[in-house]
């Protein structure tokens, strides 16, 4: 079975751009949840989608919006780049079952000029 | 709010010594926690994990110790090997179906030949 795949890898843009991030889940899963990994911050929760609707959600501004798909392929936003957005971007699924384990994508690599 | 720490930010093993890294969580609902390991340029990988009902689970060369009396947690690797060279996580998942985990900083692992 395939794993959690993650696209792009890496991304360079600046400051005040918007950018898009990409996630496919595990086959057969329906939760896909983000987070934001830096080295000052560590590994921090953005939010959980399950059959298309979010159901858990951070600390994160508004700038931070995600949505997932029918195929259960998310995607996260984030508008108005600050410098401080520059973090490494993780994706996690699992079925959606009640204490399971979340897989892990290899990550989009963010840096923001 | 919630957290979780981990006690040593770096542990340096001899090759084929047994390795344990701590962790603690401070809320007590937490019903499920999670290892993962992490290389460089990698996503974390699922180790093994361990729910509140449980107070030890093993794997291949691994050990998870609960205690939830004083909400600690270790991961036990036994004849740590240079592959086991990593950055070493532990997760803990709140109570209900939530995919929101709360990460430790981390700990990494040196393995001297």
């Amino acid at each position: 079975k395939a794993g959690v795949t993650q696209t792009p890898r890496y991304l360079i843009k600046t400051r005040g751009q918007q950018v898009t991030l990409s996630c496919s889940p595990i086959s057969g899963h329906r939760s896909v949840s983000w987070y934001q990994q830096t080295p000052g911050q560590g590994l921090q929760f953005l939010f959980e989608y399950f059959s298309e609707t979010q159901r858990n959600k951070g600390n994160f501004p508004g700038r931070f919006s995600g949505r997932q798909f029918s195929n259960s392929r998310s995607e996260m936003n984030v508008s108005t780049l600050e410098l401080g957005d520059s973090a490494l971007y993780l994706c996690a699924s699992r079925t959606g079952q009640k204490q399971e384990t979340q897989y892990f994508g290899p990550g989009t690599r963010l840096l923001v000029l | 709010g919630e957290s979780v720490g981990l006690h040593l930010p770096t542990l340096s093993v001899q090759e084929g010594d047994n390795s344990i890294i701590n962790c603690a969580y401070s809320n007590s609902a937490s019903d499920y926690f999670i290892w993962y390991k992490q290389e460089s340029g990698k996503g974390p990988q699922f180790i093994i994990d361990i729910r509140s009902n449980m107070d030890k689970r093993q794997g291949q060369r691994v050990t998870v110790l609960l205690n939830k009396t004083v909400k600690h947690l270790s991961l036990q690797i036994a004849a740590t090997q240079p592959g086991d060279s990593a950055v070493y996580f532990c997760a803990a998942h709140g109570s209900g179906n939530t995919g929101k985990l709360i990460f430790g900083q981390g700990t990494t692992l040196q393995v001297k030949p």
